[in-house]
């Protein structure tokens, strides 16, 4: 069975410092990656995702993340965090094949940039 | 462009009562729909899936149950309301094919509260 962990219940970070918010997964054959970013009150919205290719991954508002096959990685990073930033991010993982695949998010991390 | 659409936006309802969530989309024919519960402002629990009119699948033996009676529209439903019903109820929708169309779109959420 497919699993994703996000090992950081909360991540704090200064405005204009660089953040990562750390993903782990497991997948049988090769992963489908996403993250997503959810406000409050607010259903969740896209950010970016990995299938193949590069392992660097750029998205929405300045984030990327980096897939690491050889530790089951992807994590979610930005050079520079800003206040608007601080959000509950999801990471998620779905397993890359034919047809409906079920995909599985994590607990979520909350990234807090302090002013 | 496609929209997803949800109400009501906010439920209070006493235990036993019934309920009804909806669920549109707009702008996109035979997508995959998704029910997820979020508690806590937390993880992501998936309670039903669509690939077409009739067609549910679900994940999680429950006090709920769906339906789909039109290609855009998905029917959270309840005849008795339990305390632990209450959450924040998400819909999503991906397009259908094949796997590089799993990036889920979300609705704004509704937030029921069973007193």
């Amino acid at each position: 069975a497919q699993s994703v962990a996000q090992p950081e219940d909360q991540v704090n970070v200064a405005e204009g410092n660089p953040l990562t918010v750390k993903c782990t997964y497991s997948v049988s054959g090769n992963p489908y990656l996403f993250w997503y970013v959810q406000y409050p009150n607010r259903g969740l919205q896209f950010l970016l995702k990995y299938i193949t290719g590069d392992n660097l991954v750029k998205g929405s508002y300045g984030f990327e993340a980096e897939f690491n096959k050889s530790q089951t990685s992807f994590h979610l990073k930005k050079p520079s965090a800003l206040v608007s930033d601080s959000a509950l991010y999801f990471c998620a993982v779905s397993p890359l094949s034919g047809g409906y695949q079920k995909v599985t998010f994590g607990t979520g991390t909350k990234l807090q940039v302090i002013p | 462009s496609q929209t997803i659409h949800q109400w009501p936006a906010t439920l209070v309802q006493p235990v036993g009562s019934p309920l009804s969530l909806e669920c549109t989309v707009e702008g996109t024919s035979n997508p995959n729909l998704y029910w997820y519960r979020q508690a806590a402002g937390r993880g992501l629990q998936l309670l039903f899936y669509s690939v077409g009119i009739g067609q549910i699948s679900s994940e999680v033996p429950q006090n709920l149950s769906a339906s789909r009676p039109q290609d855009r529209q998905f029917i959270l439903s309840s005849k008795k309301l339990l305390l632990s019903d209450s959450g924040f109820y998400l819909c999503a929708w991906t397009t259908s094919g094949g796997p590089y169309t799993d990036t889920q779109y979300f609705g704004p959420g509704t937030r029921l509260t069973v007193l």
